[in-house]
């Protein structure tokens, strides 16, 4: 039990289709972290939440992809007409402001 | 530019043998420095961190690291290796006070002989 659920775990989609990735923290955090990681290199960061609102964003969130946190709760991932560089492992985070970062187990994503 | 470099994309040590894992790291401020270790298809778990006082810093399953601020590195060690330890070892660093966005290293792939 890592603290953090991410659904799905695994998704295929075809490139051009939109896909919506969900993460569940199970205890309450401020803080939410959404990474990217490609096969053979490290997590980049993409965004992070405090609460509902949305503090940072990499240059790596192009305007295809957007996230949400409305309740201060759960995460959603949304990428929009997906690309085969979509293709990746998704990982969600709480902790990272007083407390080191928890990560999922990831949603692997990949484009056809 | 910020970045972390681990030199070594694979290394294979003998069970019972020891470990050393590098990272090296540019940055601009005081950095905070982390390992994480991931297992195939998993997400990355803590094994250590460094924030400031003592530079040699315990961690979880019998992990040290050492910082080296004159070389810029945060090498990780084991005395004695498992084969449970195979998995793949990350470094990252991220500014003083922030613990969330972090830069990583390409990270190094460990398999352990029998």
């Amino acid at each position: 039990d890592t603290g953090v659920s991410q659904n799905p775990r695994h998704k295929i989609t075809k490139r051009g289709q939109n896909v919506t990735f969900r993460c569940d923290p199970i205890s309450e955090h401020n803080r939410l972290y959404w990474y990217r990681q490609t096969l053979g290199q490290g997590p980049e960061f993409l965004t992070y939440f405090q609460n509902e609102a949305q503090l940072e964003k990499s240059r790596l969130l192009s305007d295809r992809f957007s996230a949400e946190r409305p309740k201060g709760s759960f995460s959603t991932l949304e990428i929009q007409r997906t690309e085969q560089g979509d293709s990746a492992m998704y990982l969600c985070a709480t902790g990272g402001e007083h407390s080191p970062l928890h990560f999922g187990n990831g949603t692997r994503l990949t484009v056809t | 530019a910020q970045s972390v470099t681990q030199p070594d994309i694979h290394i294979t040590v003998s069970e019972g043998a020891s470990l050393e894992l590098r990272c090296n790291y540019s940055y601009g401020a005081t950095p905070y420095l982390f390992w994480y270790v991931q297992s195939p298809g998993q997400g990355l778990q803590l094994l250590l961190k460094y924030f400031s006082g003592d530079t040699l810093v315990q961690g979880i399953k019998g992990f040290e690291a050492e910082f080296k601020r004159s070389q810029s590195s945060f090498n990780l060690r084991k005395p004695s290796v498992h084969w449970s330890d195979a998995a793949e070892y990350f470094c990252a660093v991220g500014a003083k006070g922030s613990q969330g966005n972090l830069i990583f290293g390409k990270g190094t792939k460990l398999s352990v002989k029998p």
